[in-house]
């Protein structure tokens, strides 16, 4: 079967200091992934998507990078500051269609300072 | 309107009664998804509406779950009958066309079911 996984321990990083969150699926060759934030109480925010012929997607101080072979994309924020706490969730068409989303259950991220 | 608007925030109802979860998209949006997330779960796909048509419904759980669109534009989520494990937060989302451009998500209800 079809799955996605994220690491479920909380991530526990320093202000200043780079989070590196890991989201791994098995079965499937998306083509594109996505990277969620969520704060307690809201719904989902989108963040970047990246797409199965790139390697590395950047914007501010996010990066993601795609390994297709690997069946993994790696979600970087540089920098980070006690407002980048929250969960990320990674998402990624699992029907070839573009119809849907499926989510991994996130990864929650505390940065302190 | 400037983002997707989900009523009632908040809904506590018996079990055994009838709730109807409105979602109102982006406008223009032709794409639109419903979720549900139960507390510390991730989201798990309940239908998703081209126009108004509902291609995949592959996720609604059981037959007491419908929903429906109208106008290309607002949804309406219906539970009857509703029970205990229908507790959960319902999250409305909507994009131009297909997901491959990323989704914008209203805020949820969160159904309590007692």
């Amino acid at each position: 079967s079809q799955k996605i996984e994220q690491n479920s321990e909380a991530l526990n990083i320093q202000e200043g200091k780079t989070a590196t969150l890991t989201c791994n699926y098995t079965n499937y060759s998306p083509a594109y992934l996505q990277w969620y934030r969520q704060d307690p109480g809201r719904g989902p925010v989108f963040l970047l998507l990246i797409r199965e012929n790139e390697k590395e997607k950047r914007k501010e101080r996010l990066k993601v990078t795609f390994d297709t072979t690997l069946k993994q994309s790696l979600f970087h924020i540089t920098a980070s500051q006690p407002a980048d706490s929250a969960t990320y969730l990674c998402a990624l068409d699992t029907t070839g269609t573009a119809s849907k989303l499926t989510f991994g259950t996130g990864t929650r991220l505390q940065v302190t300072l | 309107g400037a983002g997707v608007s989900q009523s009632p925030s908040n809904k506590v109802t018996e079990k055994g009664k009838d709730v109807e979860l409105r979602c109102d998209p982006i406008s223009g949006h032709t794409a639109l998804y419903w979720y549900r997330q139960s507390l510390g779960q991730g989201l798990e796909f309940l239908i998703y509406f081209q126009g108004n048509s509902a291609p995949d419904k592959s996720g609604l759980p059981s037959d007491r779950f419908s929903a429906e669109r109208t106008g290309g534009s607002v949804s309406t989520l219906t539970i009857q009958r509703t029970q205990q494990e229908d507790s959960a937060v319902y999250l409305c989302a909507s994009s131009p066309f297909g997901g491959a451009d990323g989704y914008t998500f209203g805020s949820g209800t969160r159904l309590t079911v007692v």
